[in-house]
Order: structure tokens, then C-alpha cells, then sequence
């Protein structure tokens, strides 16, 4: 499956600005994903992008390189309902049925 | 309905016993997922479901595990014999469309059903 890899956890104070980033299998590139999931619910879309560059969406911005296999997400003027885990997503290569990294548990704190 | 919804949210089984998982999609939605989620993982694919098209079953990991989808909505996740590895939570996602290249197909969750097997 497609090879996506973030870090675990992060810490963060409130009022801060936090980027996690991740990295996946460039073959067969077909678009990256960003998910928020807090403890006991469901994930929730928070953006997709499919050409390099940076898209920005209020206080969450995305960023992705294609030739370097490289995404991350920036969350600006952190709030302490920011502390969720974050997970990348995208298809493996002959598919696109989205495979997801084990997503980045984030803190913000006081 | 307003979302994805899965029904029990909770299950406690026996090793061994079969259970069966239900979702119901967003209407209109003609893709559905099951990924599972154990604790501390990420969330692994298990069958896809596109209209009438043959699912896509290769993310199921043995034959006791099994799903269909009638009507083009509801979906039922079966797993017979229950093993304790079997504990997770099975998340259930629709899609309005076909998932493809350079198409924002993003995905709804539902709650998930916890399944805990003793």
C-alpha cells in the first residue's frame, strides 16, 4: 500500500503555530489528504491537495511537494480544541481508495 | 439521513461468536468504506464498495471477515469466530463519487462501532 509516514505526537502552546508534516510514496501519485480526528469521533475532512503549492483555509493551511514525496499542515493560533490526532492519507499506486498514516496525536497546551 | 450512521456503537462479544456491524450512508453517497482502527493505529482499509460494481475486498485480512451492500446503501460487516485481535473500532465511510486523480472525494466517517471481544 502507499507508504505514508508522520510523526506520533507533538506538543504545542495555545496562541502558537504547529507544522506536521508528512511523507509518502511518490509513484502513482493521486492526491493527499488531511484528516482531524478527536479522541472517541470521527475523522473529518480538513483538506486535499493534488498540485504543489500551499492552500490556505482559514487558521489550517496545507502544503504539498510531489517531487519530493512531502506535505504538511499548519495550524495557526492554536486553540486548545486544536488537540486531536491528524492523520495523512492518500492512494497507493493502482488505487484510490485512500490508505492512511497512523496519524500525528497533537497536545496544545495552556 | 444527515450523516453516516453505524449501529451498535458498542459490541462486547465472546471469542468465537459472529457479529454483525451495520452502516447506513449518506444518501446519494455511491461509495462506501470500511477501514478498522486499533488503538494507538492508523486506520486499515478493509472493502470498498462502488455502486454495482464488484467490491473491492483486498484490504479484508481473513475469509472470516465479510461485507455486502444491499440496494446500492446499506452495508453490513460480518465477522465470523471472533478472535481478540478482532478488538478495534470498525469505521465505516461514504463518498459521493469515484474516487480518482485530481477529484476531492472526500471521505464522511461515521462514529464507528467499538467492538471488544472477550
Amino acid at each position: 500500500g502507499q507508504n505514508i509516514d508522520q510523526p506520533t505526537e507533538m506538543t504545542a502552546t495555545e496562541g502558537a503555530i504547529v507544522q506536521i508534516n508528512c511523507t509518502y510514496q511518490t509513484s502513482g501519485f493521486n492526491g493527499l489528504f488531511w484528516y482531524q480526528q478527536h479522541a472517541g469521533e470521527a475523522p473529518t475532512f480538513l483538506s486535499y491537495n493534488v498540485l504543489d503549492g500551499l492552500e490556505e483555509k482559514g487558521r489550517f493551511s496545507s502544503f504539498l511537494s510531489r517531487s519530493k514525496g512531502y506535505s504538511y499542515l499548519l495550524l495557526k493560533e492554536l486553540q486548545m480544541k486544536d488537540s486531536a490526532s491528524y492523520l495523512c492519507a492518500g492512494p497507493p499506486p493502482g488505487s484510490y481508495i485512500p490508505t492512511f498514516g497512523r496519524g500525528t496525536s497533537l497536545i496544545v497546551h495552556p | 439521513g444527515a450523516g453516516v450512521s453505524q449501529s451498535p456503537s458498542n459490541k462486547v462479544t465472546e471469542k468465537g461468536k459472529d457479529v454483525e456491524l451495520r452502516c447506513d450512508p449518506i444518501s446519494g453517497h455511491t461509495a462506501l468504506y470500511w477501514y478498522r482502527q486499533s488503538l494507538g493505529q492508523g486506520l486499515e482499509f478493509l472493502i470498498y464498495f462502488q455502486g454495482n460494481s464488484a467490491p473491492d475486498k483486498s484490504g479484508l485480512p481473513s475469509d472470516r471477515f465479510s461485507a455486502e451492500r444491499t440496494g446500492g446503501s446499506v452495508s453490513t460487516l460480518t465477522i465470523q469466530r471472533t478472535q481478540q485481535e478482532d478488538s478495534a473500532v470498525y469505521l465505516c465511510a461514504s463518498s459521493l463519487g469515484v474516487p480518482g486523480v485530481g477529484t476531492n472525494e472526500k471521505l464522511f466517517f461515521g462514529s464507528g462501532t467499538q467492538l471488544s471481544v472477550l
